[in-house]
């Protein structure tokens, strides 16, 4: 079993949908969850970062982590086409210095005119 | 701007061929790190770097070796031993919090 799953999609959606992207993971240390988004033959950019359980809001972004659940979402208001790309987990029990983060396989969103 | 450079962003390696990945960086990042990608399998740490003159193997070290010796350079080379080079590859800077990655060389075996 991987240490942190999350469904590779694709998820299509039309725009002005709300998207919600999530992943699950299995070690109980991971205390720092991030959300990448990487459009195509780019590198990844830091989309969400956020410490222990809780909610963070950020313009169309909100992350969410439940701890107790072992599970982690990503929520996109007003989805727009520009939000196509694949949105990366990732988590570690660290912060600072070296941190070797885990990851999520990725999952690929279209968003549709 | 500060940032992460990988260059070439598209690189060709014929069969038993050496070929070396560059990364720069100007963040003043202490710890770096090279990531394969392949579809549908995330990313996979080839190799890190917490300090200069020092790298450690992460998952996948097999066929590939790094140096460090500058705080802002960190290069990959994929040696004629890995098997299956064909990948997208990922340099990432961090110091604290998440990572800072590079956009990444395609490299392709001819």
């Amino acid at each position: 079993q991987k240490e942190v799953e999350q469904d590779p999609g694709p998820l299509s959606v039309p725009e002005g949908a709300i998207v919600s992207l999530n992943c699950t993971y299995s070690n109980s240390a991971f205390q720092y969850f991030m959300w990448y988004r990487q459009y195509s033959r780019k590198g990844p950019e830091l989309l969400m970062y956020t410490y222990s359980s809780g909610n963070k809001e950020d313009g169309r972004f909100t992350a969410q982590v439940d701890k107790s659940s072992k599970y982690i979402s990503l929520f996109i208001r007003d989805s727009q086409p520009s939000d196509s790309a694949t949105y990366l987990c990732a988590m570690s029990p660290f912060s600072g210095g070296y941190n070797k983060l885990i990851f999520g396989a990725g999952t690929r969103l279209a968003v549709h005119p | 701007d500060g940032g992460i450079t990988q260059s070439p962003k598209y690189l060709f390696r014929k069969e038993g061929q050496n070929v070396t990945l560059s990364c720069e960086q100007n963040l003043n990042h202490d710890a770096m790190y090279w990531y394969r990608q392949d579809p549908g399998q995330g990313l996979r740490l080839i190799y890190y770097s917490q300090i200069v003159n020092d790298f450690q193997k992460g998952d996948i070290a097999e066929g590939y070796s790094v140096s460090r010796e500058k705080k802002e350079s960190f290069p990959l080379t994929v040696t004629s031993a890995q098997k299956n080079p064909t990948a997208f590859y990922l340099c990432a800077s961090s110091m604290s919090g998440g990572y800072t990655f590079g956009s990444g060389t395609r490299l392709t075996v001819v």
